[in-house]
């Protein structure tokens, strides 16, 4: 079974401090993954997806993650923190291997410190 | 274009009550997901559609949960009766393709947030 680990469910950088969230899969098979955000009140927003092709993807708002199979990570980074990202981030895995499953990690609470 | 769109956005009732959530999804997506979504937790899909077929429903507590998505556009789910551990948010989400090997893009909807008293 597909499995994701979000390692902090709780984060604090200053602004204009680098973004570093963790996510961890554990997969036979290279999964599909995906970096959702959740601002409060709102629904979940994708920021980016890694499905095939270069392991490093940006997405939107300035964040980017690298797939990296031999760490079985997929982390979430961004290189100068804003107060707008705070919020909550969600590392997601869809696992084709055991019948179309799709996970959600436990979310890591992102604030920033002005 | 407008987004999912989830009514009602807050709901309280009573243990052993009914409770209805509906969903409608960005016009033209063809799979609907509802998640459930407890506090401090990632969302858990509980069914997803593609068209009016549930295709994944495994994770959907049939006992006292049930839903339909008639005419393969919006979609609601039912809870009956509710227990004090339903409290949660109910998440609809829709992605233009066929679900498949779910790497299309899902687009949520703000939630309806259920209190069971």
């Amino acid at each position: 079974a597909q499995s994701v680990t979000q390692l902090g469910s709780h984060v604090s950088v200053s602004e204009g401090a680098l973004v570093l969230l963790r996510c961890n899969y554990s997969s036979s098979v290279p999964p599909y993954l995906f970096w959702y955000v959740q601002y409060p009140n709102q629904g979940l927003q994708l920021l980016l997806k890694y499905t095939t092709g270069a392991t490093l993807v940006k997405g939107i708002n300035g964040f980017e993650a690298e797939f990296k199979k031999s760490e079985t990570s997929f982390h979430l980074t961004k290189p100068s923190a804003h107060m707008s990202d705070a919020a909550e981030y969600f590392c997601a895995v869809s696992d084709t291997n055991t019948g179309n499953q799709f996970y959600f990690g436990t979310g890591t609470s992102l604030t920033v410190i002005p | 274009e407008a987004g999912v769109v989830q009514s009602p956005r807050y709901k309280i009732i009573e243990k052993k009550q009914p409770v209805a959530f509906w969903c409608n999804p960005i016009s033209g997506h063809n799979t609907l997901y509802w998640y459930l979504q407890n506090l401090g937790q990632g969302p858990e899909l509980l069914i997803r559609y593609e068209n009016e077929e549930a295709v994944d429903d495994s994770q959907l507590p049939k006992d006292r949960f049930s839903a339909e998505r008639l005419k393969g556009v919006d979609s609601t789910l039912k809870i009956q009766p509710a227990e004090l551990g339903d409290s949660a948010v109910y998440l609809c989400a829709s992605s233009p393709g066929l679900a498949g090997e779910f790497t299309d893009t899902q687009y949520f909807g703000p939630g309806t947030r259920l209190t069971v008293l």
